[in-house]
């Protein structure tokens, strides 16, 4: 049974560039959120994805979007990297839109230079 | 303020005693609440879920939860040095459905042989 994958594991942008990652639930899940982790922060969250639509925002700007796919699978992009960007972006996944119990994969470590 | 706050730490604990990790919250609609284990370089794990104000054990873990104070705590007894890790407070704002979790930003614990 895959947990939660997420790709690539390691990315590395210039300012200004654009980025997609990509995650696919576990297995008999149907909701994925994201989340931003900053070194020595905890991960902040940036969107949840049901039913192939955006359902919660956070505090990000637009520059950051998703989509959601019709096998569950999700993916991010971030348009006009900022320095400030360089983060662990984690997918979490659930059975279901309102269920807590979130399964993160081991994330992507984007760094902006 | 912080919707989530705990102590950066680290902490530091001999094998076999009693770790006590600390969190507070400020938004009072907070309803879930949860301890995530991240160990340095990996993704957050759930290890423990509480909902209701009192005590809640699982195995070596006792998560306690005060709304009147809008306090949450994780103990953990005879620790040992695999429980060296960050440990994330999360919370559950029941509004408006979905999933979002708020998160500390940690608490580093270090076990010492």
């Amino acid at each position: 049974d895959a947990g939660v994958t997420q790709s690539p594991t390691h990315l590395i942008k210039t300012r200004g560039q654009q980025v997609t990652l990509r995650c696919s639930p576990k297995s008999g899940h149907d909701t994925v959120s994201w989340y931003q982790q900053a070194l020595g922060q905890g991960p902040q969250f940036i969107f949840q994805y049901y039913e192939e639509e955006e359902r919660q925002r956070g505090n990000f700007p637009d520059r950051f979007s998703g989509h959601q796919f019709p096998n569950y699978s999700s993916e991010l992009n971030v348009n006009a990297l900022l320095l400030g960007d360089s983060a662990l972006y984690l997918c979490a996944s659930s059975f279901g839109e309102t269920n807590e119990k979130l399964f993160f994969g081991s994330g992507t470590q984007l760094s902006v230079l | 303020q912080k919707e989530v706050e705990q102590n950066s730490g680290p902490l530091s604990v001999p094998e076999g005693a009693i770790a006590s990790l600390n969190c507070t919250y400020s938004d009072r609609v907070s309803q879930s609440f949860f301890w995530y284990r991240q160990y340095s370089g990996k993704s957050p794990e759930l290890i423990m879920s509480i909902y209701s104000n009192g005590d809640k054990e699982d195995g070596r873990f006792t998560a306690q939860l005060n709304k009147a104070s809008q306090y949450v705590s994780l103990l953990i007894r005879d620790s040992q040095p695999s429980d060296s890790a960050t440990y994330l407070c999360a919370v559950r704002r029941l509004t408006g459905g979905g999933n979002k979790l708020t998160f500390g930003t940690g608490t580093q614990l270090k076990v010492e042989l």
